[in-house]
């Protein structure tokens, strides 16, 4: 167990909807970074917040958008959602701002969308 | 522009025997290089990683990894594998005199290793 969690395990939903994934990080660790896993695009890096912060942006689609809240905990938000977001979502966190430290994964969240 | 390429999609090996995933990296400054790996329905572990010191990098599950500089290659290696080791291992680069958004983790495509009774 990372110590990092993520909500829900599974969504399963349609075309067009909205939703939102949670991720808590492990505790103390400031920095959260949000993660794309697909068959076909293998491991994309969507974003990193630090403290509350935007920090780096990776292959992160304007139909999506994300934030980290003042308890450290981010939200990863899909909207107009397509038959192509089908994926694993994986959230990670560090210690500061992870220049050299590890990332912790969380156990993701499978997306389906129908 | 920063890069990593793992040459392999998958690797077989016989148990017992040792392996090689192999991990080639492209950086303009020292590089700080990291190993994980995934087991089916799971996320990312971190294995070992390289920062700066010694060039021969032990980690977790029996596993280490050597930082080679004029090869640009940090190759993740095992002396004798198990069953258990079969799982997808992803090496991932970052250049730490990047700035802003050029700091971010850059990730292989990963390696997927099979490990034969």
């Amino acid at each position: 167990d990372s110590g990092v969690t993520q909500t829900p395990k599974h969504l399963i939903t349609a075309t067009g909807q909205r939703v939102t994934l949670r991720c808590s990080p492990r505790s103390g660790d400031l920095s959260v970074y949000w993660y794309q896993q697909s068959l076909d695009q293998g491991l994309q890096f969507l974003i990193h917040y630090y403290n509350g912060e935007e920090r780096a942006k990776g292959n992160i689609l304007e139909r999506f958008s994300a934030q980290q809240f003042p308890d450290l905990h981010s939200e990863l938000n899909l909207s107009s959602l397509e038959l192509g977001d089908s994926a694993l979502y994986f959230c990670a966190s560090s210690p500061g701002q992870g220049l050299n430290n590890e990332q912790f994964f969380g156990p993701g969240t499978r997306l389906t969308v129908l | 522009a920063q890069s990593v390429a793992q040459p392999e999609d998958q690797v077989n090996v016989a148990e017992g025997n040792p392996l090689t995933v192999k991990c080639t990296y492209s950086v303009s400054g020292n590089p700080y290089l990291f190993w994980y790996v995934q087991y089916p329905n799971r996320g990312l572990q971190f294995l070992l990683k390289y920062i700066t010191g010694d060039n021969l990098v032990k980690g977790s599950y029996g596993f280490e990894a050597e930082f080679n500089k004029s090869q640009t290659s940090f190759h993740l290696k095992k002396p004798s594998a198990l069953v258990s080791d079969s799982a997808l291992y992803f090496c991932a680069v970052r250049d730490p005199l990047n700035a802003g958004n050029n700091r971010k983790l850059i990730w292989g495509l990963g390696t997927s290793l099979a490990v034969n009774p």
